[in-house]
């Protein structure tokens, strides 16, 4: 069964600094790879998602994330944090053939000015 | 504009009484699902239905039911029989694909007093 693993609850950076969110999964066969954001008591808004093509997926708001099939890992990254950025990060996997997300935790970004 | 409602935003109510949640969607798509959000522990599917008149268990179906009548609603009810309600109910669409991207409505906060 495919699972996701999102290290860190809770990440703090200042605004301007890099933005670095981890991401592992596990499954057998090549996943579908997802990362979703969620403001406070919103819904989730899809970030970017990696579907066996480039192994770099670049999103929206500047972030982007790379598909790492020997470290099982699908990390987000952003070269420089804005306030606006604050907010809920899920990663998901969805194996092929199965209609399923799997979400991790949760990582909550937090901005310092 | 095409998208994910749900109704109410916020909803209360006594214990040991049943409540509806309403997700209706205009994207034409094929498949639907429920998820609970609880904070620190993501994501968890309740149910799901890829086609009108059908409808799978997720990971947490017990104490829940759904009903697919028509292709755009997708109602979802918290009987009484939900030992632990309180939470955030988040409803998703999406084309019916392995591949394809869920995308979500804004979701409801139901309480139980």
């Amino acid at each position: 069964a495919q699972s996701v693993t999102q290290l860190g609850s809770h990440v703090s950076v200042s605004e301007g600094a890099l933005v670095l969110l981890r991401c592992n999964y596990s499954s057998s066969v090549p996943p579908y790879l997802f990362w979703y954001v969620q403001y406070p008591n919103q819904g989730l808004q899809l970030l970017l998602k990696y579907t066996s093509a480039a192994t770099l997926v670049k999103g929206i708001n500047g972030f982007e994330a790379e598909f790492k099939k020997s470290e099982t890992s699908f990390h987000l990254t952003k070269p420089s944090a804005h306030m606006s950025d604050a907010a809920e990060y899920f990663c998901a996997v969805k194996i092929q053939g199965a209609q399923k997300l799997v979400f991790g935790q949760g990582t909550r970004l937090t901005i310092n000015p | 504009d095409g998208g994910i409602t749900q109704s109410p935003k916020y909803l209360f109510r006594k214990e040991g009484q049943n409540v509806t949640l309403s997700c209706e969607q205009n994207l034409n798509h094929d498949a639907m699902y429920w998820y609970r959000q609880d904070p620190g522990q993501g994501l968890r599917l309740i149910y799901y239905s890829q086609i009108v008149n059908d409808f799978q268990k997720g990971d947490i179906a017990e104490g829940y039911s759904v009903s697919r009548e028509k292709k755009e609603s997708f109602p979802l009810t918290v009987t009484s029989a939900q030992k632990n309600p309180t939470a955030f109910y988040l409803c998703a669409s999406s084309i019916r694909g392995t591949g394809d991207t869920q995308y979500f409505g804004p979701g409801t906060r139901l309480t139980v007093l």
